[in-house]
């Protein structure tokens, strides 16, 4: 959606191997959340920030990491630890009284 | 706990006919309710919102829900389906009072038959 940035588009990890996914925002919103979406369960909330250089784990953290350095930017770390990391992860900001806008998605496949 | 419960899992209707999409919550503030739908490898596009006020909400490319507090249900419709409305659809509660997280249900897929 407009404003909202995540890359790559798709992105493939070996075993052991870390990989970021990116999510850049250029609407001036406070707060952004990764979640991830795999076949039959909905998506499920694994990071999120409400303010710069703050962060809490949502309902799936293990195996992920966040750093919010920039207002504009929230990556999202797949680390080794991430035993199935096999879907697509989308990034949201929260617009106040309009709701949520995500970004189109990475999906990430392990090789 | 809160949680989101769409019963169907996939629906097919004919071109033309009517719609409805169920979402049920389970959340015991006053919820803060959205719809979206999401083609295939995409992300999520907001189809409609209820924070307050008329209980009937309409969106956007026809689509309109009705919050029923009574029910705790937001349930999604529209009057006529055209094909391009084949998509996957998420009703989603956000807490606000909690960071502002979405809790979705598990999504409803919706195929449209010529």
């Amino acid at each position: 959606d407009g404003g909202i940035t995540q890359s790559p588009k798709y992105l493939f990890r070996k075993e052991g191997q870390n990989v970021t996914l990116s999510c850049e925002q250029n609407l001036n919103h406070d707060a952004m959340y990764w979640y991830r979406q795999d076949p039959g369960q909905g998506l499920r909330l694994i990071y999120y920030s409400q303010i710069v250089n703050d962060f809490q784990k949502g309902d799936i953290a293990e195996g992920y990491s966040v750093s919010r350095e920039k207002k504009e930017s929230f990556p999202l770390t797949v680390t080794s630890a991430q035993k199935n990391p096999t879907a697509f992860y989308l990034c949201a900001i929260r617009r106040g009284g309009d709701g949520y806008t995500f970004g189109s998605g990475t999906r990430l496949t392990v090789v | 706990a809160q949680s989101v419960t769409q019963p169907d899992i996939h629906i097919t209707v004919s071109e033309g006919a009517s719609l409805e999409l169920r979402c049920n919550y389970s959340y015991g503030a006053t919820p803060y309710l959205f719809w979206y739908v999401q083609s295939p490898g995409q992300g999520l596009q907001l189809l409609l919102k209820y924070f307050s006020g008329d209980t009937l909400v309409q969106g956007i490319k026809g689509f309109e829900a009705e919050f029923k507090r009574s029910q705790s249900s937001f349930n999604l419709r529209k009057p006529s389906v055209h094909w391009s409305d084949a998509a996957e659809y998420f009703c989603a509660v956000g807490l606000y009072n909690q960071g502002g997280k979405l809790i979705f249900g598990q999504g409803t897929e919706l195929s449209v038959k010529p």
